[in-house]
């Protein structure tokens, strides 16, 4: 397998931007989650999925930031205007869920750096 | 609620030298316990894991023991190399839930 694959790796935008991360989950993968990075907040989860479903999004910062999952296989999430404070590197992580062993799974990651 | 605590690092060892990087959490019911390490420039990786108390992970030479007692899930190896250089992140898993609590991560450099 492939792995979780995430584009862009990296993404340089101006404040104001609107800016897409996209993210492809590991094939048969029920959960998908959405994390932030960053070295004064360490690694916060920002929203995940059950199915395409968003089950828990309490770690999205604002009205800014929005996720959706239009199906199984691909998952976008984006910050409209972007802001500098927003700069981070953004990552993508699926699990199996119920059956599997819980492992989550992360891609390489989008770094995100707003101007 | 649920945390995790990991020792503050950078831990920078020599090579060959014994490693121990603590954990300690702090949850409601029986989480599962796992480490994670971060090579430069890339997303984590599962290193290992504990589902119950008094399991054993352990994988490339790293292990840890869910103490259930202490509430601590150390990460050791008995003898590191340069290449073992990373950010180690250590994380809980209630169950019941499908959300992970990660610590802040502890950075290692191993020197030659």
């Amino acid at each position: 397998d492939a792995g979780v694959i995430q584009s862009p790796r990296h993404e340089v935008t101006e404040m104001g931007q609107e800016v897409t991360l996209r993210c492809k989950p590991i094939s048969g993968h029920d959960y998908l989650f959405w994390y932030r990075q960053t070295m004064m907040r360490g690694l916060e989860l920002l929203i995940y999925f059950n199915n395409n479903v968003p089950i828990d999004d309490s770690g999205m910062p604002e009205d800014r930031f929005s996720a959706k999952m239009p199906n199984a296989s691909f998952s976008t999430l984006k910050i409209q205007p972007s802001e500098p404070r927003d700069s981070a590197v953004y990552f993508c992580a699926s699990s199996p869920g119920d059956g599997g062993s819980y492992e989550q799974y992360f891609g390489p990651g989008t770094r995100l750096t707003v101007t | 609620g649920d945390s995790v605590t990991q020792m503050e690092g950078p831990v920078t060892l020599s090579e060959e030298a014994f490693l121990t990087i603590n954990c300690t959490y702090t949850a409601t019911g029986y989480p599962s316990l796992f480490w994670y390490v971060q090579y430069p420039g890339e997303g984590l990786q599962l290193l290992l894991k504990a589902t119950k108390a008094d399991d054993k992970g352990s994988n490339k030479g790293f292990e840890a023991t869910y103490r259930k007692e202490t509430t601590s899930f150390h990460l050791e190896k008995g003898s590191v190399q340069v290449s073992d250089s990373a950010v180690y992140f250590c994380a809980l898993r209630t169950s019941g839930t499908y959300k992970y609590i990660f610590g802040t991560g502890t950075r290692l450099k191993v020197l030659a």
